[in-house]
């Protein structure tokens, strides 16, 4: 029973213009969510993360949206760069700062930035 | 600063061997995890520390596998007897408690087994 999901392994998209990634959960302990992104060959690296007291929080050209009722989060990359093209983790973790819980992770959304 | 390192970065081993991988952590924290990825799969969490005590363990850690931190700074993930399905990337990750980000995980390179 995966409770991380991202439904779109993979996503093409024109150099300037707006990616968006998408991830659903199905556990409501979930409290922060975070991006990472990964390539070939090497460790996934963080991006950006949510507190499920926000449900928006922005770094440069990527903003994560965090919709609870829904138990949906989306990251935007805007402009989105071929050195954006990755692949792009979304996870998930409950009880933060209490213990030092696993993350849970989707299996990942291939994006592929064309100039 | 220095990131999460791990060694080796890959390693080639013949089925029934026993292996063990090294991680060092960013440097002032205390939280240590390791994690296994397999092909089209995101990371699976295996074991977790804080400071030198082992705190959790996912049943995927079967009991060929044991990990280590025994000051509380590098952590130690051996593999005995090791199986065609033990072929993963390996990946270590830290964090600290208490700081910003709290629980925000950072991530090593990764160590590649491939068990022939």
């Amino acid at each position: 029973d995966q409770q991380v999901k991202q439904n779109s392994p993979s996503l093409s998209v024109q150099e300037g213009r707006i990616s968006i990634l998408n991830c659903d959960y199905t556990n409501s302990m979930f409290d922060y969510f975070l991006w990472y992104k990964k390539y070939p060959a090497e460790g996934p690296t963080f991006l950006i993360s949510i507190s499920s007291i926000k449900d928006k929080n922005e770094d440069g050209r990527f903003t994560v949206f965090l919709n609870k009722s829904a138990k949906h989060l989306s990251l935007h990359i805007v402009p989105s760069q071929p050195g954006d093209s990755a692949v792009y983790f979304c996870a998930a973790s409950a009880a933060r700062g209490q213990a030092g819980t696993a993350l849970i992770f989707g299996k990942g959304t291939t994006l592929s930035v064309s100039s | 600063d220095t990131g999460v390192s791990q060694d080796p970065r890959h390693k080639i081993t013949k089925r029934g061997q026993n292996v063990t991988f090294r991680c060092d952590p960013i440097s002032e924290h205390n939280r240590l995890y390791w994690y296994r990825q397999t092909l089209g799969q995101g990371p699976e969490f295996l074991t977790y520390f804080q400071n030198e005590a082992q705190l959790e363990k996912s049943r995927l850690l079967s009991d060929r596998f044991s990990a280590e931190r025994p000051k509380g700074s590098f952590s130690t993930l051996e593999i005995q007897r090791t199986e065609q399905g033990d072929s993963a990337m390996y990946l270590c990750a830290s964090s600290l408690q208490g700081g910003a980000n709290t629980d925000t995980q950072y991530f090593g390179p990764g160590t590649r087994l491939t068990v022939l």
